[in-house]
């Protein structure tokens, strides 16, 4: 059975304090994987997807990057705007289609 | 461009009625997907279209809920006789195609009292 699981549950960082939310999967086989911002109230916001193992991706102070198992988001010198809810998901390509399966998300809050 | 909007944006019913959740998605794009997201966990698969027809409805919980997409555009999720257990925020989300990612509405808040 497909599984997204991803820690901690939540976080508290200090504004320019740099660290890393994990997000461990299990597939088949991996279609793809995918993270997003969701903030309070509001639908998710996409922002990477990843495909294969050892790809990494980046944006302003986001860099995602994947391995055969987990996917890491890092956030470097964290601001208070980067407060949000980091959700990812994965489509398996042989189980189930083209569902997407979606972790439980990471709380994070950037203190000033 | 407009991205996926979704009305109303708050619904409270009372148990057992039946309620209508609209999703207009980003034009052009051929795959939507719904969701529901209970407080403090991630989106759960319900169905999903590609064109108008229901690719996988296999996340539907029962026969109580239904989804459909006329003409291959604005979708409604339908959901008969409704519960206290039904609460929860209900997304869409639309793409390009059933690989891509996905850009999804504020979502619909239903509350059944």
């Amino acid at each position: 059975e497909d599984q997204v699981t991803q820690s901690p549950e939540a976080l508290r960082l200090q504004e320019g304090e740099s660290s890393s939310l994990n997000c461990s999967y299990t597939v088949s086989g991996l279609r793809g994987l995918f993270w997003y911002r969701q903030d309070p109230g509001k639908g998710p916001e996409f922002l990477f997807t990843l495909y294969s193992a050892g790809e990494e991706k980046e944006k302003e102070r986001l860099k995602a990057t994947l391995t055969k198992k987990e996917s890491f988001l890092h956030i470097t010198a964290p601001k208070p705007e980067d407060s949000a809810t980091y959700l990812c998901a994965v489509q398996d390509i042989v189980n189930t289609g083209n569902q997407f399966y979606f972790g439980t998300g990471t709380s994070l809050t950037v203190i000033p | 461009g407009a991205g996926v909007s979704q009305t109303p944006s708050n619904k409270v019913t009372e148990k057992g009625k039946y309620v209508e959740l609209r999703c207009d998605p980003i034009s052009g794009h051929t795959a939507l997907y719904w969701y529901r997201q209970s407080l403090g966990q991630g989106p759960e698969f319900l169905i999903y279209f590609q064109g108008t027809g229901a690719a996988d409805d296999s996340g539907l919980p029962n026969d109580r809920f239904f989804a459909v997409r006329p003409e291959g555009s604005v979708s409604t999720l339908k959901i008969q006789r409704t519960e206290r257990g039904d609460s929860a925020v209900y997304l869409c989300a639309s793409s390009l195609s059933t690989t891509g990612e996905q850009y999804f509405g504020p979502g619909t808040r239903l509350t059944v009292t």
